[in-house]
Parts: C-alpha cells; structure tokens; sequence
C-alpha cells in the first residue's frame, strides 16, 4: 500500500539557516505530493503541492520538487525564521481527486534565535 | 470564503459516553474526509464521505465509530461509548468536486477528543 516516510524530529536550526526536511513515498500509479504544516494547537494548512513528476511546488519560501526517479518530494527553505517553527508534514494523494491523504509521521521544526 | 469549521474544538467525555463531532466543508466542496491524530503520530485515515453517501470506510474502526454527510447540514463522526483509547484529535478537510484543485484537501481546526 501506499506509504511516506518522513525524516524523524525535532529538527532545530538557528534563524537564517538552511531548511530540508526529507521526504520519500511508495505509491501505485502517479500520486500527488503534499507538504502540510500545523502550528500548536492548530489544523494542518496546506503550504505547497505538485501533481505530477519534476513539478515544483512553492510558497513562502518553502520549495519542494517532485522527483520520481527517487520517489522523493523534500521540502526546502534558504533562510528559516522563529515563525517556521511547527510540525511539517509530507502526504500524498491518489490522481483524480476524492482520495485520501496518506501521512507521514511529521517532522518538528524549531528555529532558535 | 470561510474555512472548514469543526465544533466543538474541544470535547471530554467519561468512559462509555458518545462523543459527536461535526463537521461543515468549505462552501462549494462537497467532498468530506475524516482523520484521526493520536499524540505525537501522523493523521490516519478514517473515512470519506460525500453528500448522503459513504465512500471508503476503510480507516474506520469496525465497532463503535460511525460518519455520516446528510444532504442538509454538516458530516458528522459519531463515537458510541468511548474509551481511554479513543482520546485524540480529530480532524475533517474538504475537496471541491471538480476542478483543478480537486485534489487539494483543506483541513478544519479540529476536536480534541479527552476521555477521562
């Protein structure tokens, strides 16, 4: 069946340093990537996507590439900030719509000043 | 546009008690989803729903848990007599029918599910 594995947590960097946070599924057929984040006490928000191979998917400064050859979708950020601490989840998800989400287990990101 | 909402964001029930958690998507979607978080693990899985019809059940406990998505009115996960075991959070996320961001699920606040 289909699976993610994320990289174990907590992952601590100082303000300004490089973010990547590894992520690699198992999937029948052509799934989507998902990066989630979820800060305490809060539902995970959507921060970026791709749906099909060599796609890269992007927001607030958070890149991910869709890397069928490795089965690979890590997230990445040039320069983290206090504000990026909270849980980060990689998920994937079946091609046409109406399909459930498969987690991973979430990576804890803390940014220290 | 607003969001998913899930009420009530916090719930404590004794054990043996029902606990009802509900759900209404975002308007325009009418794709359901329910996922279950026990502390310090990944979203699992429970069920997907669309109006008046169960889609893929296959997260869902056999026994004592049970989800519906009338055609009026918001999804409900319904927990009959809790247990220790059940405390968790539980979240709901949406998807529109069609369209390119058909696949794109947008997740509620949740329910914190504490069974004493």
């Amino acid at each position: 069946g289909d699976s993610v594995t994320q990289m174990e947590g907590p992952v601590t960097l100082s303000e300004e340093a490089c973010l990547t946070i590894n992520c690699t599924y198992t999937a029948t057929g052509y799934p989507s990537l998902f990066w989630y984040v979820q800060y305490p006490g809060e539902g995970l928000q959507l921060l970026l996507k791709a749906t099909k191979a060599d796609d890269k998917g992007s927001n607030k400064g958070f890149e991910a590439t869709y890397r069928k050859e490795t089965t690979s979708f890590h997230l990445e950020k040039g320069s983290v900030q206090v504000s990026d601490s909270a849980v980060y989840f990689c998920a994937l998800g079946g091609t046409g719509g109406g399909n459930k989400l498969t987690f991973g287990t979430g990576t804890q990101l803390k940014v220290e000043l | 546009n607003a969001g998913v909402m899930q009420n009530p964001r916090h719930l404590v029930r004794r054990r043996g008690q029902e606990a009802r958690l509900r759900c209404s998507p975002m308007k325009g979607h009418s794709h359901v989803y329910w996922y279950r978080q026990l502390p310090e693990e990944g979203l699992k899985f429970m069920v997907y729903l669309q109006k008046e019809n169960i889609i893929d059940e296959s997260g869902m406990p056999k026994e004592r848990f049970s989800a519906e998505f009338p055609k009026e009115g918001p999804s409900i996960l319904r927990i009959q007599q809790v247990v220790r075991g059940d405390s968790a959070a539980y979240f709901c996320a949406s998807s529109p029918y069609s369209g390119g961001d058909r696949e794109t699920q947008y997740f509620g606040p949740g329910t914190r599910l504490l069974v004493l």
